[in-house]
């Protein structure tokens, strides 16, 4: 079972700076089947980026992924007030179809 | 555009089931994958169980196998969770997602969710 860890935890920034989220695998994801997704309060998370760099049909470019086999990063080149969220990333190549821990950004 | 409505969810006692239900609609039910993911409160997301558009293959996390069973009816375009001998870390709010695939893919569509509490 592949465990993910993200980091940072929490991290603070301000509209119309640059964002960089990890998540790092506990073993090389095959194929590099990597999601990111979005979650706001009290809502369904949000499908964000697969494969670890493509993005999800309706998604704005200033979000990106990269990485491959154990190292992953979301960046969000210039924050917009919307994307003040948690942020997750996910393995679904095979099950089981673990969920990193999250990284929650915030306003500063 | 793809609709998933979850409902099924209430206040149990620990020990008791409940079967959650995904009514699907906007696509084609049973060309895809279908999972559930739950989110106790205050936590982070947690895959639950998943099974291929054919409803032959299906995957439990190891919190829950043997306790919840899922399936689906591609004639009704519904996805179930049957949940057997509830427990109190059980409690969380339970989403279906669609996956992007037959068999397995990312979880590119999710319902509002529905909650699940289960106290003495």
């Amino acid at each position: 079972e592949i465990v993910l860890t993200q980091s940072p935890g929490t991290v603070s920034l301000s509209p119309g700076e640059r964002a960089t989220l990890s998540c790092r695998a506990s073993q090389t994801v095959t194929g590099n089947y990597l999601a990111w997704y979005q979650q706001k309060p009290g809502q369904a998370p949000r499908f964000l980026i697969y494969g670890a760099s493509s993005r999800a049909t309706g998604i704005p470019d200033r979000f990106s992924g990269s990485g491959s086999g154990t190292d992953f990063t979301l960046t969000i080149s210039r924050l917009e007030p919307e994307d003040f969220a948690v942020y997750y990333c996910q393995v679904y190549g095979s099950s089981p179809y673990t969920f990193g821990q999250g990284t929650k950004l915030e306003i500063k | 555009e793809v609709q998933l409505l979850e409902s099924g969810g209430g206040l149990l006692q620990p020990g008791g089931s409940l079967r959650l239900s995904c009514a699907a609609s906007g696509f084609t039910f049973s060309y895809f994958a279908m999972a559930w993911v739950r989110q106790a409160p205050g936590k982070g997301l947690e895959w639950v169980s998943a099974l291929s558009g054919s409803g032959d293959s299906t995957y439990h996390a190891g919190s829950v196998k043997g306790r919840f069973t899922i399936s689906r009816d591609n004639s009704k375009n519904t996805l179930y969770l049957q949940m057997n001998f509830l427990r109190v870390e059980d409690t969380a709010v339970y989403y279906c997602a669609k996956q992007s695939g037959q068999y397995w893919g990312s979880f590119n569509d999710w319902g509002q969710g529905t909650l699940v509490i289960v106290s003495s």
